[in-house]
């Protein structure tokens, strides 16, 4: 019944590892999302797939790559942690046209150690 | 960059009193939304206030909107201890690279029983 899920919730890694994050949604969305909380709550976007079309927020390391195996399924993998990308990330998606409500997933809590 | 902000940052009343949250954004809007977020878990979607209305209710809460003054305000009635969350406005933003709801950085809400 799970709309929007991502795994793993939580992560603890040491600095310089690769790892990712997998998101799929249910809801026949065409726009997924990725977002970044940081310690004091403050949401911030990172990636909008649509259609196979990627925007990028300008702000994001090139270390953060989403990537998309069908219109479902938003995965998001980093290279190279750093202490800094210690944040919640949550996935969310939505229908095309802007102006939508947003569904978004329970969060994936990664520690960079 | 960052569209909503919330006021206060933190609230803590009194269980069966009533909540007020302030929201002010800086560019026009088709609509305003307000998402909760329980400690640990995603954030959902409590309810969408469009650019032409000016209140909006359902169930407990009541939204108001003045594109006037550019704020929203979110009132809980009958608050219960289930309330405690913490409270992002958004709306939608276009520009510097994903297109997505923005949000703010929330009010902490806290309800003593």
């Amino acid at each position: 019944d799970t709309a929007v899920s991502q795994t793993p919730k939580y992560l603890v890694t040491q600095m310089g590892n690769d790892k990712s994050i997998k998101c799929e949604q249910n809801l026949g969305h065409d726009t997924m999302y990725w977002y970044k909380q940081d310690s004091k709550k403050f949401l911030k976007i990172m990636f909008s797939y649509n259609n196979k079309e990627l925007i990028i927020n300008e702000t994001v390391p090139n270390r953060f790559s989403p990537k998309s195996p069908d219109k479902a399924h938003l995965n998001l993998h980093i290279n190279s942690l750093e202490l800094g990308d210690s944040a919640v990330y949550f996935c969310a998606s939505t229908w095309t046209g802007g102006g939508n409500t947003i569904y978004f997933g329970e969060g994936s809590w990664l520690t960079v150690v | 960059s960052q569209q909503g902000e919330e006021d206060p940052q933190a609230l803590s009343i009194q269980e069966g009193e009533n909540a007020t949250m302030n929201c002010s954004y800086k560019t026009s809007i088709n609509n305003l939304q307000w998402y909760r977020q329980n400690s640990g878990r995603g954030l959902v979607h409590l309810i969408l206030i469009r650019s032409n209305e000016r209140e909006k209710h359902s169930g407990r809460l009541r939204v108001t909107l003045d594109t006037s003054k550019k704020s929203s305000s979110l009132l809980i009635t009958a608050s219960r201890a289930a309330d405690t969350a913490s409270y992002f406005c958004a709306t939608w933003y276009s520009g510097g690279g994903a297109d997505g709801l923005t949000f703010g950085k929330g009010t902490h809400l806290i309800i003593q029983p």
